[in-house]
């Protein structure tokens, strides 16, 4: 099983700040990692696929990289809607595992 | 527009079981992989099982591996998880989700709103 780790646990950004979340796997995984969020009582939306790739919707204010098998979620200019938990999952292959999340509060 | 509907949750007594129900429209249900993924109280989320368009294969985390088994009905448009001998660590609320394209399954681009599991005596 492909484990995937997150960091930091807890990210505290202003309003209009910058924050950059990170995801590591712990063998190659391509390019095949997604982004989630999720807000208290709502189900997870998706962000990203294939590591750089936004999904329908979704504001260019997100963006992915990847290098290797370390892998980060960008947002450019923090608006309040997107003060949510995070999480990165791998679908390389069975099973599709999830980091174990990064809380993005607010400061 | 895509639309899951969860179902069948509720309280059970630690040995029991349980089966829920998901089901989809706004797309072509007998074209797409489906996933089980649980967020238990305080955790993160869980990948749990998921199935073939066809349902003709069926994956398992091995924490449910042997417990749990999922189905689908495609003339209904429907997804199961049947949970048997369930343990506390099972409380969770659980999600249906769709696979995101035909060729990777395990990428999920809509989700319901989760039905809620609770194993207790």
């Amino acid at each position: 099983e492909i484990v995937m780790t997150q960091s930091p646990a807890t990210l505290s950004v202003s309003p209009g700040e910058r924050a950059t979340l990170s995801c590591r796997a712990s063998q190659s995984i391509s390019s095949s990692l997604a982004w989630y969020h999720q807000k208290p009582g709502q189900a997870p939306r998706l962000l990203i696929y294939g590591a750089s790739t936004r999904a329908t919707g979704i504001p260019a204010r997100f963006s992915g990289s990847a290098s290797g098998t370390e892998f980060t979620l960008t947002i450019s200019s923090l608006q309040s809607e997107d003060f949510a938990v995070y999480y990165c999952q791998h679908y390389h292959s069975w099973p599709p595992t999830f980091g174990q999340g990064t809380k993005v509060e607010i400061k | 527009e895509v639309q899951l509907l969860e179902s069948g949750g509720g309280l059970v007594q630690p040995g029991g079981s349980l089966r829920l129900s998901c089901a989809a429209s706004g797309f072509t249900f007998p074209t797409y992989a489906l996933s089980w993924v649980r967020l238990p109280p305080g955790q993160g989320l869980e990948w749990v099982s998921a199935i073939s368009a066809g349902g003709d294969s069926t994956f398992y985390a091995d924490s449910v591996k042997g417990r749990f088994t999922i189905s689908r009905d495609n003339s209904k448009n429907t997804l199961y998880l049947q949970m048997n001998i369930l343990r506390a660590e099972d409380t969770a609320v659980y999600y249906c989700a769709k696979a995101g394209s035909l060729t990777q399954r395990g990428l999920l681009d809509y989700w319901g709103q989760g039905t809620l599991v609770t194993v207790s005596s």
